[in-house]
């Protein structure tokens, strides 16, 4: 079975600095996908980085990084920069080889302070 | 706009009464998933379509919860005889088979709430 944990329930951070969020998995699967996703107030979730489990270096999209640390089972993003619009809860993901569905996280809030 | 849509946004009922939720695709997707997610938590599944094909509806959270997608287009969610603990988000998303990690795309989701 699949687990996401995200530890951190609530994040402050200032306006340009950068925050990391932490993930951990577990799965007995070798081949598997690891997602995060953006929910701002208004409820839809926005896709921001994906990672395979055969990728040798991490995933980058724009200000958003994966640190992917395989044998710790650790997908921590990374956010350079932050900006006010940044403010919003972040899920953690993972689909492995056999299925189809997502599983999620319990999320960790971001406010981003001016 | 070529996203993900889902209709209605915000849907209240009585309990007791049946609702159904519309969802469209991303066109050039052929798979389609139905999620539900409670205040604080995570998107839970519910079902899943590969192009008009029912691939798993398992996880569905009583026989009151039903889904289709004709034609393998449109999808659509219905709950019967609605209860106080169907009030929560349901999200639709999409992806294509072949599309590098299989990443699914969301709708903006509509919220029931079951009074």
């Amino acid at each position: 079975a699949q687990k996401i944990t995200q530890t951190q329930p609530g994040m402050f951070v200032q306006e340009k600095e950068a925050v990391t969020l932490d993930c951990t998995y577990d799965t007995s699967d070798p081949s598997y996908g690891l997602f995060w996703y953006k929910q701002p107030s208004s409820g839809e979730m926005i896709f921001l980085i994906y990672q395979g489990s055969y990728d040798q270096q991490n995933a980058t999209e724009g200000r958003y990084s994966l640190n992917f640390q395989k044998a710790r089972k650790s997908a921590n993003l990374v956010i350079s920069a932050s900006q006010l619009g940044d403010s919003a809860m972040y899920f953690c993901a993972m689909r492995d080889s056999r299925d189809y569905k997502l599983s999620f996280g319990a999320g960790t809030t971001v406010t981003v302070r001016a | 706009d070529t996203g993900v849509s889902q209709n209605p946004r915000h849907k209240i009922t009585k309990r007791g009464q049946n609702v159904t939720f519309r969802c469209d695709p991303i066109s050039e997707h052929n798979r389609l998933y139905w999620y539900r997610q409670t205040l604080g938590q995570g998107p839970e599944f519910l079902t899943y379509f590969q192009n008009e094909a029912q691939l798993e509806k398992s996880r569905l959270l009583s026989d009151r919860f039903s889904a289709e997608r004709p034609k393998g287009s449109f999808s659509t969610l219905e709950i019967q005889r609605t209860e106080q603990g169907d009030s929560a988000m349901y999200l639709c998303a999409s992806s294509f088979l072949s599309s590098g990690g299989g990443e699914q795309y969301f709708g903006p989701g509509t919220r029931l709430t079951v009074t």
